[in-house]
């Protein structure tokens, strides 16, 4: 089975502080998608990877940054921690392929005060 | 705007009955069509997809129609069991060089009542 590993479930973090979500993945998948979900606006795409080194922005890159230096491990990175980036925040991985089908993890629930 | 719209934020079905979810899109260009399905504190999971090419697709108790003239799929879950309440999420793909695509719309809640 696929297996998509986010490293902290719940995170408490102060405005103004570095946030690092990282993620990892077990099937050698191309792909690697960071969501960030919250009541009443689904699952909106904040950046994506499709190899090493490389990085696409989704729909709300403003205020994250992100790194995927190893195929494995793709991570989220919040420069200046703000209060509305509290959300649940979800790591994918998916083959090259036309589908569409992701593997989620099970998401890192970041609280920022 | 919005490419994928689930216009139900939630639905309540009695156990046994068939649970109908709807789903609305605009780009006539996705090649699929998903629903993952959402526990509380866990990440989605995909349900089941259709192509663009097909009109119906089913698995077990879940069955996927899609409507291209209308820009419409809907997901049935006959017999809808307890364990089935959950936030539904329909999601449209296109692939292209260079380009993946994957748009989801906000979600369906769904609760089967024992």
């Amino acid at each position: 089975d696929v297996k998509v590993t986010q490293s902290s479930r719940y995170l408490v973090k102060r405005t103004g502080e570095k946030v690092f979500l990282e993620c990892v993945q077990d099937m050698d998948h191309e792909n690697m998608f960071w969501y960030r979900q919250d009541p009443g606006l689904g699952l909106r795409l904040i950046y994506f990877s499709y190899d090493v080194k490389m990085k696409e922005k989704g729909d709300i890159p403003e205020g994250y940054s992100v790194s995927r230096e190893k195929k494995e491990r793709f991570s989220l990175i919040l420069e200046s921690a703000s209060t509305n980036q509290t959300s649940m925040y979800l790591c994918a991985s998916s083959p090259a392929g036309e589908t569409g089908e992701l593997f989620f993890g099970e998401g890192s629930r970041l609280t920022v005060l | 705007d919005q490419q994928v719209k689930q216009n139900s934020p939630s639905l309540s079905v009695q156990e046994g009955r068939i649970s109908i979810l709807n789903c609305d899109y605009t780009n006539s260009m996705f090649d699929y069509f998903l629903w993952y399905k959402k526990y509380p504190a866990e990440g989605p999971t995909f349900l089941i997809s259709i192509s663009s090419i097909k009109d119906k697709n089913e698995d077990g108790r879940f069955t996927v129609f899609l409507n291209k003239s209308a820009k419409h799929l809907s997901l049935h879950i006959v017999p809808s069991q307890p364990g089935d309440s959950a936030v539904y999420f329909c999601a449209a793909f296109v692939f292209g060089a260079g380009s993946y695509q994957l748009t989801f719309g906000k979600g369906t809640k769904l609760s089967v009542i024992p």
